[in-house]
């Protein structure tokens, strides 16, 4: 069945480093795919989204591009700051599928030293 | 704030106790979910209700019982847990429980069994 891997954590970097989080993803059709973030005490919000392939997905400075030939969707960020430490998730949809076939990953702890 | 509310949020039990969770969402959604958040491990769909319908029960163990009263509110039962239940458990709603639909999720309950 289709499914999520993405590195598992904790990531620790200074503030404004360069940050990558994997993410790669098995599918039999053409997911949308998903970054949902989760800060301390707060539960999961959707960060950005690509719904085919090369859609680059980008908010709060983050950014992701659909990579269909990787089968990846590697979240990148160009400066943390001390306030993007929180548990990030990569998550898949197959087209067409109801939101409660969602699919995420076991998620990726970030921490940002100051 | 997102709209769903969950309580408490912390709850320590005995294996023996009986308790229930609480979510309520303020957004006017048709569709509720609970999911169980362990560490190291993919997100896992639990229960969904749509339109006050239960439509997934994903093979969860009958120590857990869900109820849904009306589209606003989503309990679930606690009875005889075992330690390995300990988790966090979260809440989302969505508008249905259909294509691209949007999960709004609650910031959790802690739950440790002892």
């Amino acid at each position: 069945g289709d499914s999520v891997t993405q590195m598992e954590g904790p990531v620790t970097l200074s503030e404004e480093a360069f940050l990558t989080i994997n993410c790669t993803y098995t599918a039999t059709g053409y997911p949308s795919l998903f970054w949902y973030v989760q800060y301390p005490g707060e539960g999961l919000q959707l960060l950005l989204k690509a719904t085919k392939a090369d859609d680059k997905g980008s908010n709060k400075g983050f950014e992701a591009t659909y990579r269909k030939e990787t089968t990846s969707f590697h979240l990148e960020k160009g400066s943390v700051q001390v306030s993007d430490s929180a548990v990030y998730f990569c998550a898949l949809s197959d087209l067409g599928s109801s939101a409660s076939k969602i699919i995420f990953g076991s998620g990726t702890r970030l921490s940002i030293r100051p | 704030e997102t709209g769903v509310t969950q309580t408490p949020r912390h709850l320590v039990m005995g294996m023996t106790n009986k308790k229930s969770l609480k979510c309520e969402q303020h957004l006017g959604h048709n569709a509720m979910y609970w999911y169980k958040q362990s560490a190291k491990k993919p997100l896992e769909l639990m229960f969904v209700y749509n339109f006050k319908e239960q439509t997934e029960n994903n093979s969860v163990p009958s120590r857990f019982s869900p109820e849904c009263p009306n589209s606003s509110h989503l309990f679930l039962h606690l009875h005889t847990l075992q330690p390995e239940d300990s988790a966090l458990y979260l809440c989302a709603s969505s508008p249905q429980d259909g294509p691209n639909e949007k999960l709004f999720f609650g910031s959790g309950t802690q739950l440790s069994v002892l």
